[in-house]
């Protein structure tokens, strides 16, 4: 059971536009959301989260957004750099701070 | 946020040995410390929450005896992983919570682990 879901595998954006991934949960005890910035071969890096008290956190140049009703998040990153190419996790967690994980998006800026 | 050392980093062992995985909550007292196992092209796959001073609590189909974790510390957890075969192989990642930003979780590098 994949409680969330991210369905992009990978995404490509030119240097300077915006990113868009974007994340779905069906699991609606879900109280707060994250995303993470992963690289090959290291450990999952904060990025920015959002509570679901909130539809919208923005920190620099990285907006998250919560659409309750859809179950639905997605991060925007404006303007992307070369160095936002990673792997993007979204995750959510309520109460307990045990954190469920989506499959993650494979973003490439290309310059 | 806090900051979050694992050891070793990689690790190659024959099929039969026991390995272990430390993770270090540097700059805080982690009362909680969660272990993560990913698999290639996948997600991290909680294994267990570990909790200092009492036993850790294992997701559903983590085997416990395999799996072995100990909490001793506020800083430290360890991982071991007992008679590693080669289906074990894979990255294993801790993370410590419930810091001033109780949500959040700090992940260490991950350990690569390759069985032969």
């Amino acid at each position: 059971d994949q409680q969330v879901k991210q369905n992009s595998p990978s995404l490509s954006v030119q240097e300077g536009r915006i990113s868009i991934l974007n994340c779905d949960y069906t699991n609606s005890m879900f109280d707060y959301f994250l995303w993470y910035k992963k690289y090959p071969a290291e450990g999952p890096t904060f990025l920015i989260s959002i509570s679901s008290i909130k539809d919208k956190n923005e920190d620099g140049r990285f907006t998250v957004f919560l659409n309750k009703s859809a179950k639905h998040l997605s991060l925007h990153i404006v303007p992307s750099q070369p160095g936002d190419s990673a792997v993007y996790f979204c995750a959510g967690t309520f109460g307990n701070e045990k954190l469920t994980f989506g499959t993650g998006t494979r973003l490439t800026i290309i310059p | 946020g806090a900051v979050v050392s694992q050891h070793p980093s990689r690790v190659i062992c024959k099929s039969g040995t026991s390995v272990k995985i430390e993770c270090r909550s540097l700059d805080f007292q982690a009362t909680t410390m969660f272990w993560y196992r990913q698999f290639p092209k996948q997600s991290l796959m909680l294994m267990a929450t570990s909790n200092e001073g009492s036993k850790a609590t294992y997701e559903q189909g983590v085997e416990k005896d395999k799996f072995l974790i100990n909490h001793a510390s506020l800083t430290l957890s360890t991982l071991t992983v007992t008679s590693a075969h080669p289906e074990d192989s894979s990255f294993y990642i801790c993370s410590v919570g419930g810091g001033v930003a109780k949500n959040i979780q700090y992940f260490g590098a991950g350990t690569r682990l390759s069985v032969l």
